[in-house]
């Protein structure tokens, strides 16, 4: 279930089932997007980007969606593994810009 | 091979002592970055340096945050007079060049400020 205040949005998953993790964005003017997993006490690691001109792209047991009429991204994870659990976070940047806007991240546990 | 590095992965240290943070980037990765990550938060940009461009300090949140490049590789970022807000852990990436989306991250150093 959510969880409000400090702690991140968590969803619990059993293993084998999908995830599906969903992000909104603020700025219109971004046109490159990229999710990415953070696992304990490490950096985060990219997973898979996807630019503004198209409005899916799949990885290895992973869909990016990208949606820009809401300004909405979403990660899919395919048969999902306990090795699936960190948090999740999206990123946008814009062209022209230096730098990647972060969101606040998702937490993903997977049950065994 | 070698990806990104930082030291020390842990720092203790008294409120009004400067510390300072390393990064040693991928070796040929001409962008590099600095990050915090507040406990349950997102990634906060500090600064962005590029090559022997003038580096995007804009993320800096005082002037007690510094950082400086040398060759073009490793990376210092300095806190001065710290300040138990300064309290985070603090992530460095280096990217093959400007505005590459796949930035390659470091373990992050975790600072608290007693």
């Amino acid at each position: 279930g959510e969880s409000v205040g400090l702690h991140l949005p968590t969803l619990s998953v059993q293993e084998g089932d999908n995830s599906i993790i969903n992000c909104a964005y603020s700025n219109s003017a971004s046109d490159y997007f990229i999710w990415y997993k953070q696992e304990s006490g490490k950096g985060p690691q990219f997973i898979i980007d996807i630019r503004s001109n198209m409005d899916k792209r799949q990885g290895q047991r992973v869909t990016v969606l990208l949606n820009k009429t809401v300004k909405h991204l979403s990660l899919q994870i395919a048969a999902t593994q306990p090795g699936d659990s960190a948090v999740y976070f999206c990123a946008e940047i814009a062209y022209g810009n230096n730098r990647l806007a972060f969101g606040k991240g998702n937490q993903v546990v997977v049950i065994p | 091979g070698a990806g990104v590095s930082q030291s020390p992965s842990n720092k203790v240290t008294e409120k009004g002592k400067d510390v300072e943070l390393r990064c040693d980037p991928i070796s040929g990765h001409t962008a590099l970055y600095w990050y915090r990550q507040s406990l349950g938060q997102g990634l906060e940009f500090l600064i962005y340096f590029q090559g022997n461009s003038a580096p995007d300090k804009s993320g800096l949140p005082s002037d007690r945050f510094s950082a400086e490049r040398t060759g073009g590789s490793v990376s210092t970022l300095t806190i001065q007079r710290t300040q138990q807000e300064d309290s985070a852990v603090y992530l460095c990436a280096s990217s093959l060049g400007p505005l590459e989306g796949e930035q390659y991250f470091g373990p992050g150093t975790r600072l608290t400020v007693t």
